[in-house]
């Protein structure tokens, strides 16, 4: 069982360089996000999606885009990196909008990027 | 906003020992209550949930209860074990707003170390 894979694990990337953080699920869960995770500030939604060709913006949207044009991938790109956006980032996904123990969320195992 | 605030770590116990992570919470609406746990190298993963006051979730010996009258849902476990090690986060779906998983607002987690 994949369930949520995300690509790569770790990245180090210069100021001003552009990337795209991959993640795919295949549980056919409608809803995908994103989060990032900092020291001391516990979990930052970032965008999330409630279905292919839906996207909206979370908490901390600024600096990063989305889409979503299949059920099974949500990509998060950063279109010029910047050093506050060091962090730990997980893509987490469930089969419904409203949460219950029949739905809960699933996150994959996060990649850990560094901007310099 | 919706906010949750737990004890902050680490918290280094011995094997055998009894546990509790205070997690308190403000909310508008009417909150579900959940305990994360990450698991070093991995995502998190839902630990157990209660979606209204009194309500006790509970999990591979681990237990929290809704407790409307003081906003707490701590997390309690009678006697831990080293593979207990782990960040534990706590958090809120404030449900009332016809919202769930996009809305999850989660604290800052509590590193545990449980040492044989």
């Amino acid at each position: 069982n994949a369930g949520v894979t995300q690509t790569p694990k770790f990245q180090v990337l210069k100021t001003g360089q552009s990337m795209t953080l991959q993640c795919a699920q295949d549980m056919n869960h409608e809803y995908m996000s994103w989060y990032r995770q900092d020291p001391g500030m516990g979990l930052r939604l970032i965008h999330y999606s409630v279905g292919a060709g839906i996207t909206d913006q979370g908490e901390v949207p600024n600096g990063y885009n989305v889409s979503r044009s299949t059920t099974e991938d949500f990509p998060l790109r950063l279109l010029s990196a910047a050093p506050s956006q060091t962090s730990v980032y997980f893509c987490a996904s469930s089969s419904a909008l409203r949460s219950s123990y029949n739905s809960p969320l699933h996150f994959g195992n996060g990649t850990r990027l560094t901007v310099t | 906003g919706d906010s949750v605030t737990q004890m902050e770590g680490p918290v280094t116990l011995s094997e055998e020992a009894f546990l509790t992570i205070n997690c308190t919470y403000t909310a508008t609406g009417y909150p579900s209550l959940f305990w994360y746990v990450q698991y070093p190298g991995e995502g998190l993963q839902l630990l157990l949930k209660a979606t209204k006051a009194d309500d006790k979730g509970s999990n591979k010996g681990f237990e929290a209860t809704y407790r409307k009258e003081t906003t707490s849902f701590h997390l309690e476990k009678g006697s831990v074990q080293v593979s207990d090690s782990a960040v534990y986060f706590c958090a809120l779906s404030d449900e009332g707003s016809n919202f769930g998983n996009e809305k999850l607002t989660f604290g800052t987690g509590t590193r545990l170390t449980i040492i044989p």
